[in-house]
């Protein structure tokens, strides 16, 4: 089944302890993208991969890295999280030709708290 | 730069009553538009999606969306809504630089029995 995978779904964290969240994807899709969703501020692009050690900066990278070493992986990482890192964040990934017309695939989510 | 606007934050309607719900969007040149369906607890669905041609775009789920360039509007519509429809709603819209996609702020859709 093509799918795009989440770990932990789940995660509440202390300010400053540094964490990861995975993802991973079967499709064997270049582009691969990170969001975090607010309520009333929709989804923000946090960073995105076109393609294995190509990486670049979204709308909201403060606070956060990204590696992409692998084509079918693409890790978030906080190194220091903070309360306003708070959220629900989604891994996302599609094929590359054509990001901005092709449909987006999207993992399950991670809610994340950082008290 | 591209952005999409989605004015409703919340809707609710009856089962079996039709549904509009409100896209507009800024884009210098022909955009490509789409909707997502986010059912609690899961991530985002592709309903449908626009590129160019026919303007009235159907979708999965019975859904569809109409194209209007005058009023730079993508509404999505349902004749008659099924309690499953119960979900948050997001339009987005893409063509940006680094073909970016840019998502609304979303609609929550409640539905009453």
């Amino acid at each position: 089944e093509a799918q795009v995978t989440q770990n932990p779904r789940y995660l509440i964290t202390v300010t400053g302890k540094k964490l990861t969240v995975t993802c991973s994807q079967n499709m064997n899709h270049e582009y691969m993208s990170w969001y975090r969703q607010d309520p009333g501020l929709g989804l923000r692009q946090i960073y995105y991969s076109m393609n294995v050690e190509v990486t670049d900066k979204g709308d909201v990278p403060e606070g956060y890295k990204v590696s992409r070493k692998e084509k079918r992986n693409f890790p978030l990482i906080l190194e220091s999280p903070s309360p306003n890192q708070t959220s629900l964040y989604f891994c996302a990934s599609s094929l590359l030709a054509g990001v901005s017309y092709n449909e987006q695939f999207f993992g399950p989510g991670t809610r994340l708290t950082v008290l | 730069a591209q952005s999409v606007t989605q004015p409703d934050i919340h809707i609710t309607v009856s089962e079996g009553a039709s549904l509009e719900l409100r896209c507009n969007y800024s884009y210098g040149a022909t955009p490509y538009l789409f909707w997502y369906v986010q059912s609690p607890g899961q991530g985002l669905q592709l309903l449908l999606k626009y590129f160019s041609g026919d303007t009235l775009v159907q979708g999965i789920k019975g859904f569809e969306a109409e194209f209007k360039r005058s009023q730079s509007s993508f509404n999505l519509r349902k004749p008659s809504v099924h309690w499953s429809d119960a979900a948050e709603y997001f339009c987005a819209v893409g063509g940006g630089g680094y073909q970016k996609v840019t998502f609304g702020t979303g609609t929550k859709l409640q539905v009453i029995p």
